[in-house]
């Protein structure tokens, strides 16, 4: 079955250190990657997404993901991390049927450490 | 800008009680769903619609129904709440121009608590 795995249930970075949350994915054809981002008290929002292409998708607020297909991996990455980036972080993986259906990770929570 | 909102933030009900959660958005999207969160377990997917009257069932359907009778507006039902039902419920919407390229975009969420 297809399944989305986000192994870190948290990650403490210091702010300004560099950041990376790892995402891989099961699924047999080509996947539409995305990251979402959820800070406390909202609902989510689209950080970027990948179909095809470039393998190195940017986003908003400078994050970027690289998708890996011999890993099976799309993990995202900040170079630089600020407090407001503090806040609960979902990859999800698009089935490609009829309907916009999405699988979702167990999300990461990352703490900003000042 | 898109706006999903739902009708409450916080909910509080008894075991037993029908509750509804309603959903509207404001972008003419044919797409909505809805999701429950929980710590550990990510976003499951409840039901979603893809057009007025229309509903498909997602992973996890036990327990709920939908309603969409137009298209700005999607509503869960819990026709029997129980204790298990505890959680963040998260309202989407999608367009269906463009295939599955399209942002799914979320509503602020619904924590319902069934005592």
């Amino acid at each position: 079955a297809q399944s989305v795995t986000q192994p870190d249930i948290h990650i403490t970075v210091s702010e300004g250190a560099s950041l990376e949350l790892r995402c891989n994915y099961s699924y047999g054809a080509t996947p539409y990657l995305f990251w979402y981002v959820q800070s406390p008290g909202q609902g989510l929002q689209l950080l970027l997404k990948y179909f095809s292409g470039d393998t190195l998708v940017q986003g908003i607020k400078g994050f970027e993901a690289e998708f890996k297909r011999s890993q099976s991996s799309f993990n995202l990455r900040k170079p630089s991390v600020h407090w407001s980036d503090a806040a609960e972080y979902f990859c999800a993986v698009h089935l490609n049927t009829g309907f916009q259906k999405l699988v979702f990770g167990t999300g990461t929570r990352l703490l900003v450490s000042p | 800008d898109v706006k999903v909102t739902q009708s409450s933030r916080y909910l509080v009900k008894r075991t037993g009680e029908k509750v509804f959660l309603e959903c509207v958005q404001d972008m003419d999207h044919e797409n909505m769903f809805w999701y429950r969160q929980d710590p550990g377990l990510g976003l499951r997917l409840i039901y979603f619609s893809y057009d007025v009257k229309m509903k498909e069932k997602g992973d996890i359907p036990e327990g709920y129904s939908v309603s969409r009778e137009k298209k700005e507006r999607f509503s869960l039902i819990l026709e029997s709440a129980s204790t298990n039902q505890t959680s963040m419920y998260l309202c989407a919407s999608s367009s269906s121009g463009g295939g599955p390229y399209n942002e799914q975009f979320f509503g602020p969420g619904t924590r319902l608590t069934v005592l």
